[in-house]
């Protein structure tokens, strides 16, 4: 089974300072780890994925996300936030094998940005 | 290229009556996800289809039915609607190792 920990529900960063939102997995098989981005009234749209090739990913809108396997971690950064990133940041986990490829989310963490 | 469609938008439907909600895949996919958004929480798997057949399941009632049509669109089937059912609800197709791509999703109201 897998699941995953969303730390911080609410997240609070001024205009160009950096944003870092935190995300904790457990899962008894290699993990595929998603992060997503809703936007108010909004479906889901895909930020970044580890699939188990390099650790550092790199994804839309200047968003990275570092896999660390000792600490379970996979931690979703940007270097400096726009007023534009306003929105909930869910962390996702699934595995490769086969019959067992669902998404399981976090609670979800709301990134404020103060102007 | 058209994402994943979801029809209808909006809904509002009285306990205990019958919902069924439908989802297009992105063109080139042909497994199709369904989520249920509660407010405020993160989204929850319902069932996966792929090749017509239901293949993985969540933790939700017999009332949550599905179904995927030849052409891979999807329907969802809820029964005997309860006010726990009012969500969003999410469909999401892939093809192959690819990740998921979401709709925008079906808002729920069960008055």
């Amino acid at each position: 089974a897998q699941s995953v920990t969303q730390l911080g529900s609410h997240v609070s960063v001024s205009e160009g300072a950096l944003v870092l939102l935190r995300c904790n997995y457990s899962s008894s098989v290699p993990p595929y780890l998603f992060w997503y981005v809703q936007y108010p009234n909004q479906g889901l749209q895909l930020l970044l994925k580890y699939t188990s090739a390099a650790t550092l990913v790199k994804g839309i809108n200047g968003f990275e996300a570092e896999f660390k396997k000792s600490e379970t971690s996979f931690h979703l950064t940007k270097p400096s936030a726009h007023m534009s990133d306003a929105a909930e940041y869910f962390c996702a986990v699934s595995t490769a094998n086969f019959g067992n490829e669902k998404l399981t989310f976090g609670t979800g963490t709301r990134l404020t940005i103060i102007p | 290229d058209a994402g994943v469609t979801q029809s209808p938008t909006h809904l509002i439907k009285t306990r205990g009556q019958q919902v069924t909600l439908r989802c297009s895949p992105k063109s080139g996919h042909d497994t199709v996800s369904w989520y249920q958004q509660a407010l405020g929480q993160g989204p929850q798997f319902i069932f996966q289809y792929y090749e017509e057949e239901e293949r993985q399941r969540g933790n939700f009632p017999d009332r949550f039915s599905g179904h995927q049509f030849p052409n891979y669109s999807s329907e969802l089937n809820v029964n005997a609607l309860l006010l726990g059912d009012s969500a969003l609800y999410l469909c999401a197709s892939r093809a192959g190792g690819s990740g998921y791509t979401f709709g925008s999703g079906t808002r729920l109201t069960v008055v």
